[in-house]
């Protein structure tokens, strides 16, 4: 089966750093996905790793373990507008190619 | 270029009714996958669509359907609604199938009563 799992909630305020930890467990793997998702909107493409280590893009970087199952997402310089439900998504691999699995995500809440 | 749009955007049926949704991608996107967000479940793969074909399908039953058009326009179908259909239908399109990412649409929103 498929798991992949991510913290529910998480808070942090303005200028501050946060990481989303994201650990999976497939059967198949040909990448791991970061969306964002502000309430009501449909979810936004923010990263894309299939290689281990770390992708930057601007304040948000995204790292990946395949050993480990293992990603995170950071979040520099918080602004209020990052307040949204961020999903890790694992695209399979083989004959179910393009196919992404998605945690349930994380809300995050930045407060003043 | 115009992003992924989906109609209706809101919804209501009652059970037993069935229901189309429709998706258009990005142009020159041919690759386009479904998704059921709701807030027990999270986001769930339904089907993915490509150059007309479903390559890929997600544990869903089978009154939910979808069919993919020569202009890679997608429609998906639920017949016999049941109370637990009531999710937000989100489309996704990507340029091929495989790694490229996904860009999704607004969704629809169906509520069944």
């Amino acid at each position: 089966g498929q798991n992949i799992d991510q913290p529910t909630e998480m808070t942090a305020t303005e200028g501050a750093i946060v990481q989303i930890n994201c650990t999976y467990q497939t059967s198949g793997f040909n990448g791991l996905f970061w969306y964002q998702q502000h309430a009501g909107e449909a979810p936004t493409f923010l990263s894309y790793n299939v290689l281990d280590g770390l992708e930057e893009k601007g304040r948000f970087s995204s790292f990946l373990s395949r050993s480990k199952g293992y990603s995170y997402l950071l979040l520099k310089e918080l602004q209020m507008k990052d307040s949204a439900s961020y999903l890790c998504a694992v695209r399979d691999g083989g004959s179910t190619l393009g196919r992404l699995y998605f945690g349930r995500g994380t809300q995050l809440t930045v407060w003043p | 270029k115009a992003g992924v749009t989906q109609t209706p955007r809101y919804l209501i049926k009652t059970r037993g009714q069935q229901v189309t949704l429709s998706c258009s991608p990005i142009s020159g996107h041919r690759s386009v996958s479904w998704y059921q967000q709701t807030p027990g479940q999270g986001l769930q793969f339904l089907f993915e669509y490509f150059s007309e074909t479903q390559r890929n399908k997600g544990n869903f039953p089978g009154r939910f359907s979808g069919r993919q058009f020569s202009n890679s326009r997608s429609e998906m179908n639920v017949s016999t609604l049941e109370l637990g259909d009531s999710a937000l239908y989100l489309c996704a399109s990507s340029h091929e199938t495989g790694n490229y990412e996904q860009y999704f649409g607004p969704g629809t929103r169906l509520t069944v009563t």
